[in-house]
């Protein structure tokens, strides 16, 4: 079987930077994904990460270690509009099948 | 079309009814997924349609549900004789068959009730 773990909530302040750490355990890994989603609405793609390293795209950035099963996503810069559910996902095998997270919600204060 | 279309967006029925939903894919995208989210849950895999292959049904959770894919685009989720613990978000998703730099892009989803 496979087991994602991301912590339930975060609470972080406008302006600063955050990390989303996502922990699993699975074989076959082949990909692992970061997807946003507001409350009442559809998950939109962030990021995906196959190989070690760290992927950045503008305000947020996306870390895998495969020897770790571990990734995080660190957003900076923090806005308002941030604050939502952040999910972590992974597919395994040669299929295109994604496995979720329970997801982390993250709340932005002022 | 732009985007994944599901409909209805929202549905309200009875016990023990069924309900069909359906799921319209951005043309193109060969791969189709089922999913469905309970409140504070994470996104629970049900179906997968990949082309003219058999579907991928290891997540439908009893033989209450089912699913079809025709013509290679829009998808119908059944639920046969509705159960209160059946009432979630019902997201549907589609992908190009390689899809996994891209990922996949979501409908709006169904909010099934069953009082």
């Amino acid at each position: 079987g496979q087991n994602i773990d991301q912590p339930t909530e975060m609470t972080a302040t406008e302006g600063a930077i955050v990390q989303i750490n996502c922990t699993y355990q699975t074989s076959g890994f082949n990909g692992l994904f970061w997807y946003q989603q507001h409350a009442g609405e559809a998950p939109t793609f962030l990021s995906y990460n196959v190989l070690d390293g760290l992927e950045e795209k503008g305000r947020f950035s996306s870390f895998l270690s495969r020897s770790k099963g571990y990734s995080y996503l660190l957003l900076k810069e923090l806005q308002m509009k941030d604050s939502a559910s952040y999910l972590c996902a992974v597919t395994t095998g040669g299929g295109n099948k994604l496995t979720f997270g329970t997801g982390t919600q993250l709340k932005v204060e002022l | 079309g732009a985007g994944v279309s599901q409909s209805p967006s929202n549905k309200v029925t009875e016990k023990g009814k069924d309900v069909e939903l359906r799921c319209d894919p951005i043309s193109g995208h060969t791969a189709l997924y089922w999913y469905r989210q309970s409140l504070g849950q994470g996104l629970e895999f049900l179906i997968y349609f990949q082309g003219n292959s058999a579907p991928d049904k290891s997540g439908l959770p009893s033989d209450r549900f089912s699913a079809e894919r025709t013509g290679g685009s829009v998808s119908t989720l059944t639920i046969q004789r509705t159960q209160q613990e059946d009432s979630a978000v019902y997201l549907c998703a589609s992908s190009l068959a390689q899809g996994r730099s891209s990922g996949y892009t979501f409908g709006s989803g169904t909010r099934l009730t069953v009082v």
